[in-house]
């Protein structure tokens, strides 16, 4: 699976949106961006995941580059409850993977009020 | 709606004591996967298993082995406890396999185990 790199913290204000950049330049056709979020104490939550289109959901929006070698991860209305560590995760859907996933460091968010 | 369950929010054992994690999950998932995480390490997997009694190795696998005897319960086991085998314990599971779209993980709410 594609390596990604992500900036190990940001800030936010509530009530902003907030961007979270994701590097994969190694990506291959096959491979999925995939987010999560782990807010202190628990496991980390699914937020969403894309192949080539942009997507959303009621929680985010992922924009991928037409070149597929980045994308960025938008909270549209950040609140307080969003402040987590956000994971961006690559990772093929073929083979005999059995849906394995690799978590880098990940990003902290902060959101201040 | 809790959906991935593990038995233990935190455990304490003792160095030597065989101790076991349990992890239950309820939406009927091939995949289920036992993580630890620690503090300027992120998660790393130690195992993984796609089917009943069927288990493959992650990353870390040493000290620690697995059971899988019904699709809903996923065991990890440390043989012989050991302190820096102290962690948060998480385990998580997920449909889909090969060349299907893998949906997101589902994950529990982690087991803090201390061993003193």
């Amino acid at each position: 699976d594609a390596k990604t790199t992500q900036p190990p913290s940001m800030d936010c204000a509530e009530g902003r949106a907030a961007n979270l950049p994701c590097n994969h330049s190694t990506i291959s056709g096959n491979e999925y961006v995939y987010w999560y979020r782990q807010i202190h104490s628990q496991g980390p939550q699914y937020i969403i995941h894309g192949l080539k289109n942009n997507e959303t959901n009621e929680m985010a929006s992922l924009i991928i580059t037409e070149d597929r070698k980045s994308s960025t991860l938008i909270l549209p209305h950040a609140t307080l409850r969003d402040t987590a560590v956000y994971y961006c995760i690559v990772r093929s859907a073929g083979g005999t993977s059995y849906g394995k996933l690799t978590f880098g460091q990940g990003t902290i968010l902060t959101v201040h009020p | 709606d809790v959906k991935v369950t593990q038995s233990s929010r935190y455990l304490v054992k003792r160095t030597g004591e065989k101790v076991f994690l349990e992890c239950v999950q309820d939406m009927d998932h091939e995949n289920m996967f036992w993580y630890r995480q620690d503090p300027g390490l992120g998660l790393r997997l130690i195992y993984f298993s796609y089917d009943v009694k069927m288990k493959e190795k992650g990353d870390i696998p040493e000290g620690y082995s697995v059971s899988r005897e019904k699709k809903e319960r996923f065991s990890l086991i440390l043989e012989s406890a050991s302190t820096n085998q102290t962690s948060m314990y998480l385990c998580a599971s997920s449909s889909g396999y090969g060349t299907g779209v893998i949906n997101g993980y589902t994950f529990g709410s982690g087991t803090r185990l201390t061993v003193v």
